[in-house]
């Protein structure tokens, strides 16, 4: 069975600065996907990036980019002059490539925005 | 606009008594799943649908029960055989078997708590 590990169960960051969060994955497949889920206090989740395992360039969205060590089971998500909006639970999640498209979540990074 | 619609919002429950809370999407996606959200903890997936009329457990299905008679709609029932129900609620739909990657997009959550 596939899990998903953050070790960070909180964060801090001051504004304006940049942040990692850490998260690793077990897994015997080679073909999967990668997610990094932001749930800020409305308790929506919102998709913050998405990894393709077979891609070896690293994912961007604007202030958000990870990086994927495919051979470690690695997939962290910095982010870039962090903003108060960014205040929320950060999830990490895996998914098969194929097959049913359940997610397998980590627990979780609770990050705060120090102004 | 297309979304997943989640209600009610905040829901109670007595003693032995069930309870069913709703799931209604419009994006024409073929899965959905229900996941739970207890603090301190990741989300864990109840049940999960990949077409009409056929659903599977997920890891934690004891004392819940859902069904899939239409597309558009997965609720869950939560029985009284659930010793602890407290959590929040999370309904997600997805493609389904598109082996793209495209994520699941989630409602907006239901609150339940025992009187």
């Amino acid at each position: 069975a596939q899990t998903v590990t953050q070790s960070q169960p909180e964060m801090s960051v001051q504004e304006a600065e940049t942040v990692t969060l850490s998260c690793t994955y077990d897994t015997s497949e080679s073909d999967y996907y990668l997610f990094w889920y932001k749930q800020p206090p409305s308790r929506q989740m919102i998709l913050v990036i998405r990894q393709e395992a077979y891609k070896q360039q690293n994912a961007t969205e604007n202030r958000f980019s990870v990086n994927f060590q495919k051979a470690a089971k690695s997939f962290s998500l910095k982010i870039s002059d962090s903003q108060l909006g960014d205040a929320a639970m950060y999830f990490c999640a895996y998914r098969r490539a194929f097959g049913n498209e359940k997610l397998t979540f980590g627990t979780g990074t609770r990050l705060t925005i120090i102004p | 606009d297309g979304g997943i619609t989640q209600s009610p919002k905040y829901l109670f429950r007595k003693e032995g008594q069930n309870v069913t809370l709703s799931c209604e999407q419009n994006l024409n996606h073929d899965a959905m799943y229900w996941y739970r959200q207890d603090p301190g903890q990741g989300l864990r997936l109840i049940y999960y649908s990949q077409i009409v009329n056929d659903f599977q457990k997920g890891d934690i299905a004891e004392g819940y029960s859902v069904s899939r008679e239409k597309k558009e709609s997965f609720p869950l029932t939560v029985t009284s055989a659930q010793k602890n129900p407290t959590a929040f609620y999370l309904c997600a739909s997805s493609i389904g078997f598109s082996g793209t990657g495209e994520p699941q997009h989630f409602g907006d959550g239901t609150r339940l708590s025992i009187l």
